[in-house]
């Protein structure tokens, strides 16, 4: 299995372009989210989904869209791209069973918006 | 709406030594998750608590979980360099789980 792969690794964006970041997991999990981490700063929620066709605002969702066609993909749709987007962003996937809870996570995706 | 708060932000401490990592949380929680970070590196999940009294070890580290008083601990034993990192804690409520803003460990030879 490749777990949670995400891409870029890195991008640079000017301010109004717009971008997907791509997040794929191959364990078959139901639950994915998306995060930001801004320097020196833990992570802050920006969307999740419980499932495909399922997705559900978090703590910082303004500036971003998301869809989950299928359990597999999880795609972060940014349209008017700020330089407060500059961060990195991690997708992590889970598989809530009732039994198995823990979280996995991508490797990241580092964007700067200029 | 939980909110996940840890204490200290940032220890340095000697080899050899014990300390403990803080997290509360401000109303009930699913489940109880405590995450390493190296710098310029991806997260890596140590321990998931599921219950009141869970207590989970993985070599120096260990964690445990008070629900009643809304608390985790990640409890460090006998510090050693290679467990230098950021530590971060994060509740689960409503299919949503939020992050604390993380302990940065520095562990001095």
């Amino acid at each position: 299995n490749a777990g949670v792969t995400q891409t870029p690794k890195f991008r640079i964006l000017k301010i109004g372009q717009s971008m997907t970041l791509q997040c794929t997991q191959d364990m078959n999990h139901n639950y994915m989210y998306w995060y930001r981490q801004d320097p020196g700063m833990g992570l802050k929620l920006i969307y999740y989904s419980v499932g495909a066709g399922i997705t559900d605002k978090g703590e910082v969702p303004n500036g971003y869209n998301v869809s989950r066609s299928t359990t597999e993909d999880f795609p972060l749709r940014l349209e008017l791209a700020a330089p407060s987007q500059t961060s990195v962003y991690f997708c992590a996937s889970t598989l809530d069973t009732g039994d198995t809870y823990e979280q996995y996570f991508g490797p990241g995706t580092r964007l700067t918006v200029t | 709406e939980l909110k996940v708060e840890q204490n200290p932000l940032f220890l340095s401490m000697q080899e050899g030594k014990n300390y403990t990592i803080y997290c509360n949380y401000s109303t009930t929680s699913d489940r109880l998750y405590w995450y390493r970070q190296d710098p310029g590196k991806s997260l890596e999940s140590l321990f998931v608590l599921l219950s009141n009294g869970a207590v989970k070890q993985e070599g120096r580290l260990m964690a445990s979980l008070d629900t009643k008083a809304r608390l985790s601990t990640l409890h460090i034993t006998a510090a050693v360099h290679d467990l230098s990192a950021t530590y971060f804690c994060a509740g689960n409520r409503d299919d949503k789980i939020i992050f604390g803003k993380g302990t940065r460990l520095h562990i001095l030879p």
